[in-house]
């Protein structure tokens, strides 16, 4: 059964950092791209970083261009992302997806993990 | 990057059918593959639609969709609405930057 667990969320002050995990399962990892999403609270999706199968493909929104970092350890089949200079509007839960290029779309996604940027 | 535009809300009583549109603001709608996701509340995203118009297993024939050149939208059609329906429903394409687009989002009520 695949599974994905992210973790690491919580109460962050603006300007600190936080790194969110992703605990993948049940497949092989180091095969799927993987991405992150988000949702504000009470709003919609929007998309947040990819990062390939070896790294060598990795994307950002530009609402967290320069800010966040996405990264993957194939070897502990584990998805991070490091948020740095957090903002009040990075406040969301955070989605670990898995990408599936065929057929195309978000096959899997974890149950989330809430951050809270306040002072 | 072009934009999905979701209705914000549609609704409809159980046993009907009802539509929801995601219309692309530029480029053609047809140059990257659409999905669908339903978001019940609480829950995670999943996939009701893949590739425009396909459906993944498990994912009931009532649901379908379609894109539409000539109105540069995908539409996703729920028939014989049930109340297990009531969800929020996402559009998704991949822009030519290799990002990731979603619709705003369309909350489907069921009355």
């Amino acid at each position: 059964e695949v599974q994905l667990v992210e973790s690491g969320g919580g109460l962050v002050k603006p300007g600190g950092s936080l790194r969110l995990s992703c605990a993948a399962s049940g497949f092989t990892f180091s095969s799927y791209s993987m991405n992150w999403v988000r949702q504000a609270p009470g709003k919609g999706l929007e998309w947040v970083s990819s990062i390939s199968t070896g790294r060598n493909y990795i994307y950002y929104a530009d609402s967290v261009k320069g800010r966040f970092t996405i990264s993957r350890d194939n070897a502990k089949n584990s998805l991070y992302l490091q948020m740095n200079s957090l903002r009040a509007e990075d406040t969301a839960v955070y989605y670990c997806a898995r990408e599936s290029s065929s057929p195309e779309n978000f096959d899997y996604w974890g149950q989330g993990t809430l951050v809270t940027v306040s002072s | 990057n072009f934009m999905l535009t979701q209705p914000h809300s549609v609704s409809e009583s159980p046993g009907k059918t009802v539509t929801i549109s995601c219309t692309r603001s530029s480029g053609s709608i047809a140059s990257n593959y659409v999905q669908w996701y339903q978001q019940r509340p609480g829950s995670s995203p999943t996939t009701v639609i893949y590739e425009d118009s396909q459906r993944p297993s498990g994912v009931p024939d009532r649901f379908s969709a379609s894109i539409d050149s000539s109105s540069n939208s995908a539409s996703l059609t729920i028939s014989g609405l049930q109340t297990e329906d009531e969800a929020d429903y996402y559009c998704q394409s991949y822009a030519s930057n290799n990002h990731w687009i979603f619709g705003g989002g369309t909350k489907l009520t069921v009355l």
